[in-house]
């Protein structure tokens, strides 16, 4: 089974700040690597389905990289609310699923 | 479109009790996932349901776990007996293929605690 990482484990920020975190997969046998967000007492929310080496997307205010290289995604906020307070989950694939990272909680502050 | 519906939301049990967990997912969604989510790690696949046949169950204990999709649409998960490492989230998710590029929608879960 494959091992995803996540950092920073938890992070904390000012409304208006823009902030990034990583995910960690091993790169060989890549398939696709999916970002999650997940906010207290609600269902986990697919924000992005990511394939192709040097892929980038974009919802609104929140965007990803993807590196299937060296085997990393960032997800990055832009001038960060604080509906953006959530756990922000990665899944990579493992066989015909998919294994999810620890996740990164983050609070912004107003 | 409605959602993955998951019942109950809440339930507390005391070790060597039985609990059950209910899915319904997404209409049409033919691949079902039961995950478990404990506290400071990421959702863990218990089960992957393709229709109504296991695609993948390594990770699922099955010395006390179960879990059944009839008709290739609800699911249940029981846990007999339940420990108190059991206490977790529950979550359920549906997609409409299988394979780890199709988006998985998921429920708002269970959340179990064993006393």
């Amino acid at each position: 089974i494959l091992n995803v990482e996540q950092s920073p484990q938890s992070l904390h920020v000012q409304e208006g700040d823009s902030t990034n975190f990583t995910c960690s997969f091993p790169s060989s046998n890549f398939y696709a690597l999916h970002w999650y967000r997940w906010e207290t007492a609600k269902s986990p929310e697919a924000l992005f389905v990511m394939t192709l080496n040097g892929d980038e997307k974009k919802k609104g205010r929140i965007s990803a990289t993807l590196n299937t290289k060296e085997g990393y995604s960032y997800l990055y906020i832009k001038g960060s609310q604080p509906e953006d307070s959530a756990t922000y989950l990665c899944a990579s694939n493992y066989g015909q699923n998919f294994v999810f990272g620890p996740g990164t909680r983050l609070s912004v502050l107003p | 479109e409605a959602g993955v519906a998951q019942s109950p939301r809440y339930k507390i049990i005391e070790k060597r009790q039985s609990v059950a967990f209910w899915c319904n997912p997404i209409s049409g969604h033919a691949t079902l996932y039961w995950y478990q989510q404990i506290l400071g790690q990421g959702p863990k696949l218990l089960i992957q349901f393709q229709n109504n046949g296991v695609v993948d169950d390594s990770q699922l204990p099955k010395d006390r776990f179960s879990a059944e999709r009839l008709k290739g649409v609800d699911s249940t998960l029981k846990i007999q007996p339940a420990k108190l490492e059991d206490s977790a989230v529950y979550l359920c998710a549906s997609s409409l293929g299988l394979g780890g590029r199709t988006e998985a929608f998921f429920g708002q879960g269970t959340r179990l605690t064993v006393v």
